[in-house]
């Protein structure tokens, strides 16, 4: 069945350092694959998403590509700011499971001032 | 457009009761999707439906349950509630177009004691 293994956290950066979460996958075909954020105490947003191989994802600086032949889905921003202090869910969909959401484990962001 | 509502936000329940949940999707939105968010096993497909028919379904015992109306809104009922089943709630909403773009309602709280 699918899965996605994401990097360990939890992230503890400086404001205006680089990130890096990285996400990889296990699926049959062609899945379809995002980036969810979870604040504290709400529901969790859409960030971005890549539908095919190659396709690049983007949204309020951050990006991530979906690259089939590493069958990782990495998220990058350039310059994180304290507001971007969340949980990020890798997920896909597609494949064997349909329409259902198999999501990673989360990684906790924390930036600082 | 208003977003994904669900209701109540918070619920405490005891042992052995039942409860139900209500999810009011995006307008136009006609898959509804369940997931349960916990800390050891994060979050994870219970069910989703599409024009009022269940089309997929994750591997849960048979105390939970869903349906859907006729207008997209979604219920999901939990009978003989156990200590276990105290998690987050989250209901998501589709277009269905390709690609399965998801989008979350804010979510219910429900403590079992």
């Amino acid at each position: 069945g699918n899965s996605v293994t994401q990097m360990e956290g939890p992230v503890t950066l400086s404001e205006e350092a680089f990130l890096t979460i990285n996400c990889t996958y296990t699926a049959t075909g062609y899945p379809s694959l995002f980036w969810y954020v979870q604040y504290p105490g709400e529901g969790l947003q859409l960030l971005l998403k890549a539908t095919k191989a190659d396709d690049k994802g983007s949204n309020k600086g951050f990006e991530a590509t979906y690259r089939k032949e590493t069958t990782s889905f990495h998220l990058e921003k350039g310059s994180v700011q304290v507001s971007d202090s969340a949980v990020y869910f890798c997920a896909l969909t597609g494949g064997t499971s349909g329409s259902r959401l198999t999501f990673g484990e989360g990684t906790q962001l924390t930036v600082n001032p | 457009k208003a977003g994904v509502t669900q209701t109540p936000r918070y619920l405490i329940k005891t042992r052995g009761q039942q409860v139900t949940l209500s999810c009011s999707p995006i307008s136009g939105h006609r898959s509804v999707s369940w997931y349960q968010q916990t800390p050891g096993q994060g979050l994870q497909f219970l069910f989703e439906y599409f024009s009022e028919t269940q089309r997929n379904k994750g591997n849960f015992p048979g105390r939970f349950s869903g349906r859907q109306f006729s207008n997209s809104r979604s219920e999901m009922n939990v009978s003989t509630l156990e200590l276990g089943d105290s998690a987050l709630y989250l209901c998501a909403s589709s277009l269905d177009n390709p690609g399965y773009e998801q989008y979350f309602g804010p979510g219910t709280r429900l403590t079992v004691t």
